[in-house]
């Protein structure tokens, strides 16, 4: 079946340091890529996604480049800031149709905290 | 616009007991999905619903769970007979279509724990 695995964490970083989250996936058929972001007391928010292999997502300073050759898609940023700690889900979708209708599959997420 | 809405945000079960977990969706969504979070786990796919139509059910872990969208917005998750291992994080999503590449819109959680 399908599935994503992501790095074990938690990661621990200093602000301003660089961050590099690994995800890589295994799925059937052609999926889109997402990470979705957790911050503290609040619900699941969409970070970045990409739909197509190459595509490189990115929002808020994160990127992640659809890598189809290796299957994965790891979050990176440059720069990272003490308002970034959260936990952080990769995830996959199938195209809509067939039986899949969307639906996500996550990886089971990696805990960032951000220390001044 | 408001986002979904899910209620209670805290449920307190005994063992054995009937629980009813409510989503509001975001106005006008035609999707809505409902995941399972075990503590230090990623959401874990339940049911699907296209409107009022359940067209997947394969997540639910037995048939003590069952859920229901009788008009196409509200949903209702229901867990009968509770046991402890229900205890979790349950997440409701509503997305605008039906393409597997548009985001889900994720609700806040209710968390239910079964004693």
């Amino acid at each position: 079946g399908d599935s994503v695995t992501q790095m074990e964490g938690p990661v621990t970083l200093s602000e301003e340091a660089f961050l590099t989250i690994n995800c890589t996936y295994t799925a059937t058929g052609y999926p889109s890529l997402f990470w979705y972001v957790q911050y503290p007391g609040e619900g699941l928010q969409l970070l970045l996604k990409a739909t197509k292999a190459d595509d490189k997502g990115s929002n808020k300073g994160f990127e992640a480049t659809y890598r189809k050759e290796t299957t994965s898609f790891h979050l990176e940023k440059g720069s990272v800031q003490v308002s970034d700690s959260a936990v952080y889900f990769c995830a996959l979708s199938l195209l809509g149709g067939g039986t899949s209708y969307g639906k996500l599959t996550f990886g089971q997420g990696t805990i960032l905290t951000v220390h001044p | 616009g408001a986002g979904v809405s899910q209620s209670p945000r805290y449920k307190v079960a005994k063992r054995g007991q009937d629980v009813a977990l409510r989503c509001d969706p975001i106005s006008g969504h035609v999707s809505l999905f409902w995941y399972q979070q075990a503590l230090g786990q990623g959401p874990e796919f339940l049911t699907y619903f296209q409107n009022e139509a359940q067209l997947d059910k394969s997540g639910l872990p037995s048939d003590r769970f069952f859920a229901e969208r009788p008009e196409g917005s509200v949903s209702t998750l229901k867990i009968q007979r509770t046991q402890q291992e229900d205890s979790a994080v349950y997440l409701c999503a509503s997305r605008t279509g039906t393409g597997g590449y548009n985001e889900q819109f994720f609700g806040p959680g209710t968390r239910l724990t079964v004693l």
